[in-house]
């Protein structure tokens, strides 16, 4: 079984600075993918970037990048120079054998709000 | 523009009542899913299907129902046998590989009269 942690119930930042959003996760898969997305207050849920297990560099996308490290098992979110926009809450997850038979589910962190003070 | 839809945004569901939410895509994407969201929680997997005519029950599927007679339509049954359904559904499609996101509809909030 899979499982996600994110144990920041709720974080702040001044706008234009960066921010670290922390997730661990735990399987005994070898093969999966580590997924972010952003939930804003309308509700909607926004893929923001992936990682799979085998890749060797860190995703990057944009102001976003993420901090893997394999060993100890964490995926954080990195939010660089933050824009009032990005007050939201931010989920982790995970797909198990990525490639594979998993059909894509995807196994959910509790989230952690963000809020961007001006 | 290729998306999913879903409706209606709001739903209200009386004592003893079944209720359908609808969930459509354009994607082209073999599987969809169904994942509830409770106030300030994470989301928790309903129902997932990878092909037509073919369905899989996720961690709480009992009280719910689903059905996937085409490729673009995967709508979810709230049936009475759900005690507490007052949630947020979300309905989400993707190509089914591990290594691909998965696109989310605007979701449904169903409250009990």
């Amino acid at each position: 079984a899979q499982k996600i942690t994110q144990t920041q119930p709720g974080m702040f930042v001044q706008e234009k600075e960066a921010v670290t959003l922390d997730c661990t996760y735990d399987t005994s898969d070898q093969s999966y993918g580590l997924f972010w997305y952003k939930q804003p207050s309308s509700g909607e849920m926004i893929f923001l970037i992936y990682q799979g297990s085998y890749d060797e560099q860190n995703a990057t996308e944009g102001r976003y990048s993420l901090n893997f490290q394999k060993a100890r098992k964490s995926a954080n979110l990195v939010i660089s120079a933050s824009q009032l926009g990005d007050s939201a809450m931010y989920f982790c997850a995970m797909s198990a054998n990525a490639g594979g038979t998993s059909y894509g589910k995807l196994t959910f962190g509790q989230g952690t709000i963000l809020t961007v003070h001006p | 523009d290729g998306g999913i839809t879903q409706s209606p945004k709001y739903l209200f569901r009386k004592e003893g009542q079944n209720v359908t939410l609808s969930c459509e895509q354009n994607l082209n994407h073999d599987a969809m899913y169904w994942y509830r969201q409770d106030p300030g929680q994470g989301l928790r997997l309903i129902y997932y299907s990878q092909i037509v005519n073919d369905f899989q029950k996720g961690d709480i599927a009992e009280g719910y129902s689903v059905s996937r007679e085409k490729k673009e339509s995967f709508p979810l049954t709230v049936t009475s046998a759900q005690k507490n359904p007052t949630a947020f559904y979300l309905c989400a499609s993707s190509s089914g590989q591990g290594n691909q996101p998965q696109h989310f509809g605007d979701g449904t909030r169903l409250s009990i009269l």
